[in-house]
């Protein structure tokens, strides 16, 4: 079992609509959880992280954390052509020297 | 925030030979530097953990002694990758935080090797 999986899509959604993009992990004693978005060729930058359970909103973005559950989400408002990419879910132990380890990542598409 | 230069972005070396990729930050001390590799398609894969003054921890899998990694110093971390075959042709990326074990990783811009 992997330890951080996604879907990894083609998630496709209509410009202006939202993206809804998921996560589960398997280690229970994951504490903090990350969002990256990866264009094609280029490294990961950061969108949000969450520590806490519940909803927290940055933006058009808001990442949603269910540790009962070991689910992880990201929620993108009014979806932009230029939201278009690959977004990496990541979460991190601290029992393992803070590694953190990725999902394979969502590849979204957001059409005109 | 915190900024981490990556050089080069992209090389192109023979079967055989060696590469040395920097990582650098540029305005906070990095203690702890990781180091990712990405095949297309594919997510990250972390390769190590270098820290400074120390020896780096490898993943399982990866050759410690193909991927050389020295962390001399508290803004410099840099990864050798040596008798490079072509299915060594990877991004490679390297990463840190600027704070607490808990924060977020940032990402250097990445290189791009190519082995032929």
């Amino acid at each position: 079992q992997k330890e951080v999986e996604q879907n990894s899509g083609p998630l496709s959604v209509p410009e202006g609509a939202i993206a809804s993009l998921n996560c589960t992990y398997s280690d229970r004693g994951s504490q903090s959880f990350f969002w990256y978005r990866q264009y094609s060729g280029k490294s990961p930058e950061l969108i949000m992280f969450i520590y806490s359970n519940g909803d927290k909103e940055d933006g058009r973005f808001t990442a949603q954390l269910n540790k009962a559950s070991q689910y992880v989400s990201l929620l993108i408002r009014d979806s932009q052509p230029s939201d278009s990419a690959t977004y990496l879910c990541a979460a991190t132990n601290t029992g393992t020297a803070s590694k953190l380890t990725f999902g394979t990542g969502t590849r979204l598409q957001v059409t005109l | 925030g915190a900024v981490v230069s990556q050089h080069p972005s992209r090389v192109i070396c023979k079967s055989g030979t060696s590469v040395k990729i920097e990582c650098r930050s540029l305005d906070f001390q990095a203690t702890t530097m990781f180091w990712y590799r990405q095949f297309p398609k594919q997510s990250l894969m972390l390769m190590a953990t270098s820290n400074e003054g120390s020896k780096a921890t490898y993943e399982q899998g990866v050759e410690k002694d193909k991927f050389l990694i020295n962390h001399a110093s508290l803004t410099l971390s840099t990864l050798t990758v040596t008798s490079a075959h072509p299915e060594d042709s990877s991004f490679y990326i390297c990463s840190t935080r600027d704070s607490s074990y808990n924060s977020p990783l940032h990402f250097g811009n990445g290189t791009r090797l190519t082995v032929t």
